[in-house]
């Protein structure tokens, strides 16, 4: 079946510019969360979507904000881009609901940004 | 504050041996989950293996095998018989059990390389 597809794969902004990234998780899946990586910072959280509703926030600035479909699809939004939004961002779905702690998210390649 | 320590920035390994990667962490929650994905330079995170903080036994997933040690608070993996393609990073995550909520801490990664 099809994993958690993350568009586009690479993306270069300047500062000051606003971008969307787009997940679509895996079919059934209906748990989406987003993760930015950076060298400096590592792996944060920032959002967790369920069903279409914002279940949990990271400790991000109002810049950073997100949404999901009723398809389950989610796209996260970056406005005022900065240097340091440079970062892997990741993408993970998981079915959500009652489940075993083991059924764990599965995770997409990853939308590289780079902030010039 | 869930914490997940990894103090390892970076590991060597002989083809065909066995290496251990560590990890601990902290947390007040009685129930919690712990997990090990592989990251290699494609960027996705690919899922290993799960621990929950009631199971009696370690978990085992192939070559994978995960020295749970509940009171001191580890949660080592274990990769036997390495392989040239085991070379990637390597992350220890916690689930935060905060109710109706499902987000990973992540510690800071060990870069494991495998020698020929």
């Amino acid at each position: 079946k099809a994993g958690v597809t993350q568009t586009p794969r690479y993306l270069i902004k300047t500062r000051g510019q606003q971008v969307t990234l787009s997940c679509s998780p895996i079919s059934g899946h209906r748990s989406v969360s987003w993760y930015q990586q950076t060298p400096g910072q590592g792996l944060q959280f920032l959002f967790e979507y369920f069903s279409e509703t914002q279940r949990n926030k990271g400790n991000f600035p109002g810049r950073f904000s997100g949404r999901q479909f009723s398809n389950s699809r989610s796209e996260m939004n970056v406005s005022t881009l900065e240097l340091g939004d440079s970062a892997l961002y990741l993408c993970a779905s998981r079915r959500g609901g009652q489940l075993p702690q083991g059924l764990g998210y599965t995770f997409g390649s990853g939308t590289r940004l780079t902030v010039v | 504050a869930q914490k997940i320590t990894q103090t390892q920035p970076g590991m060597f390994v002989q083809e065909k041996e066995a290496v251990t990667l560590d990890c601990t962490y902290d947390t007040s929650d009685p129930s919690y989950g712990l997990f090990w994905y592989k990251q290699p330079s494609s960027g996705e995170m690919i899922f290993l293996i799960y621990q929950g903080s009631y199971d009696q036994q370690n978990a085992t997933e192939g070559r994978y095998s995960l020295n749970f040690q509940k009171a001191r608070k580890s949660a080592n993996l274990v990769i036997s018989a390495s392989q040239l393609g085991d070379s990637a990073m390597y992350f220890c995550a916690m689930r935060d059990g905060a109710s109706g909520t499902y987000k990973y801490i992540f510690g800071t990664g060990t870069r494991l390389k495998v020698l020929a």
